[in-house]
């Protein structure tokens, strides 16, 4: 099966300050990346749609200044989430696409961030 | 907008017995594919099993069956001779049409405790 990667796993950092997250998939090409936020003892909710060399698109709510997407390659996506608040605290999961699978979604392992 | 509900937040069952997880789903899309993820304490989402709304076979994997019943938009996860290593969050999930390049829309979650 796809081999997706997320980096880092876990981060705690000071409020104010600004944390990138890197997802890779390892043996596909990436079309289209999706960007899920998943709060505690909640379900996974999409934050954005990125499709590659384009401008993500943002769900309503989701601040786009706020929570920087690119994806500059087929195979590389980051999430940086600037300012970060407390209120910002979750798990992030990134979800690539291939344009071939047809039907799966894979996942990356998720990353924790904690915002003191 | 499609919505997916799952009405059971927790569930129990003991070991080696069957359980079923329910979930409905509103559409007005013709053209869709149906999961159902698990999401152990590790947070990395596993697909279990999918369903595309144009077979009227229901999908099976081992021990995973599903039941579903496009008229009503009901997709129940039946889990035969449960395990210990079942315990984990249960997510419905659908898809607009067949591309893989939509996002999914969860359901809110099912917790199911496997009982030894």
């Amino acid at each position: 099966g796809a081999v997706v990667s997320q980096h880092p796993s876990r981060v705690i950092c000071k409020s104010g300050t600004s944390v990138k997250i890197e997802c890779r998939s390892l043996d596909f090409q990436a079309t289209t990346m999706f960007w899920y936020r998943q709060f505690p003892k909640q379900s996974l909710m999409l934050m954005a749609t990125s499709n590659e060399g384009s401008k993500a698109t943002y769900e309503q709510g989701v601040e786009k200044d706020k929570f920087l997407i690119n994806h500059a390659s087929l195979t590389l996506s980051t999430l940086t989430v600037t300012s970060a608040h407390p209120e910002d605290s979750s798990f992030y999961i990134c979800s690539p696409s291939e344009a071939t699978s047809g039907f799966e979604q894979y996942f990356g392992p998720g990353t924790r961030l904690t915002v003191t | 907008a499609q919505t997916v509900t799952q009405s059971q937040p927790e569930m129990s069952v003991q070991e080696a017995e069957t359980v079923t997880l329910s979930c409905t789903y509103d559409t007005s899309e013709n053209n869709y594919y149906l999961f159902w993820y698990k999401q152990p304490p590790s947070r990395q989402m596993i697909l279990v099993i999918r369903q595309e709304a144009y077979k009227q076979q229901n999908a099976t994997e081992n021990r995973f069956s599903v039941n579903f019943q496009k008229a009503a938009k009901s997709f129940s996860l039946k889990i035969s001779d449960s395990q210990l290593g079942d315990t984990a969050m249960y997510f419905c999930a659908f898809m607009k049409g067949y591309s893989g390049n939509t996002p999914l829309v969860f359901g809110k979650g099912t917790r199911l405790s496997v009982i030894a």
